[in-house]
C-alpha cells in the first residue's frame, strides 16, 4: 500500500516566488517521522527539513517550512522566496518502525524559471 | 570527515553475476540503510541495520544480502544479478538516538545486462 504520496509529478515556480509542494501519508502509528530531500540533477541526496509526528509547531529550516496538518495527513513543503538553484526533484519521506523503515514518495520535480 | 562513501561509483554486471557493494561511514552512526532508486521513482528501502550486529529487511530485500561489518561499514550483496536488480543504489546512516536526519552516499549506478 502506497504510504506516501506526492501528486504533482512536475511543478514550475517563478524565481523570487513561494511554492508548496504537496504531500499525503497514510500510516496509524502514533509516532512517526516526516522528511523532506532534495535530489538535485547531479544525484546525490540533501536533506531539507524533518517533522515529528509529536511536534505541534511546523518546522522551519532558512526558506523551507513544513505545513503539518495531522487530521489531514498532510505534510506540505513550502520554499520560499524560490531561487534558481531550487531547480530539483523533491521528495517527501515517512519513518516508522522506531525510525527505521523509511518510505519515500515518488518525487516532485520543481522547474525555477527566472 | 568524508560522511558516506560507496564502491564503486559505477558497475555493469552481467545476468548472473555476483557482486558486493561497500558501504562506510565516518561519523559514528547507529543505523545505516540502503536504497534503491528506479527511473523516475522514489527510493525504496532493501535492508536497514539498526546498531552493530543487526540486519533487517526493508521493503524490497528479494534477491539481497546484507552485512554489517562494524558500526562503520555496511555493504550490500547481489548472489546471482538480475536485470531487475539494474538501479541507482544509495547508502545512508542516521545517528539514531532522536537525530534521525539520514545522510546519504553519492551512489552507485549498476546496469545488469
Amino acid at each position: 500500500a502506497q504510504k506516501i504520496t506526492q501528486t504533482q509529478p512536475g511543478m514550475f515556480v517563478q524565481e523570487k516566488e513561494a511554492v508548496t509542494l504537496d504531500c499525503t501519508y497514510d500510516t496509524s502509528d502514533q509516532s512517526y517521522g516526516l522528511f523532506w530531500y532534495k535530489q538535485p540533477s547531479s544525484g546525490e541526496m540533501i536533506f531539507l527539513i524533518y517533522q515529528g509526528s509529536y511536534d505541534e509547531q511546523n518546522a522551519t529550516e532558512g526558506r523551507y517550512s513544513l505545513n503539518f496538518q495531522k487530521a489531514r495527513k498532510s505534510a506540505n513543503l513550502v520554499i520560499s522566496a524560490s531561487q534558481l538553484g531550487d531547480s530539483a526533484m523533491y521528495f517527501c519521506a515517512m519513518a516508522l518502525g522506531n525510525f527505521n523503515k523509511f518510505y519515500f514518495g515518488s518525487g516532485t520535480k520543481l522547474n525555477v524559471k527566472p | 570527515n568524508a560522511g558516506v562513501t560507496q564502491t564503486p561509483k559505477f558497475q555493469v554486471l552481467k545476468t548472473g553475476q555476483s557482486m558486493t557493494l561497500q558501504c562506510a561511514q565516518d561519523m559514528n552512526h547507529n543505523s545505516m540503510y540502503w536504497y534503491r532508486q528506479d527511473p523516475g521513482m522514489g527510493l525504496r528501502l532493501i535492508y536497514y541495520s539498526a546498531s552493530e550486529g543487526t540486519t533487517d529487511k526493508g521493503e524490497v530485500p528479494n534477491g539481497y544480502n546484507v552485512s554489517r561489518l562494524n558500526k562503520r561499514e555496511f555493504s550490500l550483496r547481489l548472489e546471482s544479478a538480475a536485470p531487475s536488480q539494474t538501479s541507482v543504489y544509495f547508502c545512508a546512516s542516521t545517528r539514531g538516538q532522536s537525530s534521525y536526519e539520514q545522510y546519504f552516499g553519492p551512489g552507485t549506478r549498476l546496469t545488469v545486462t
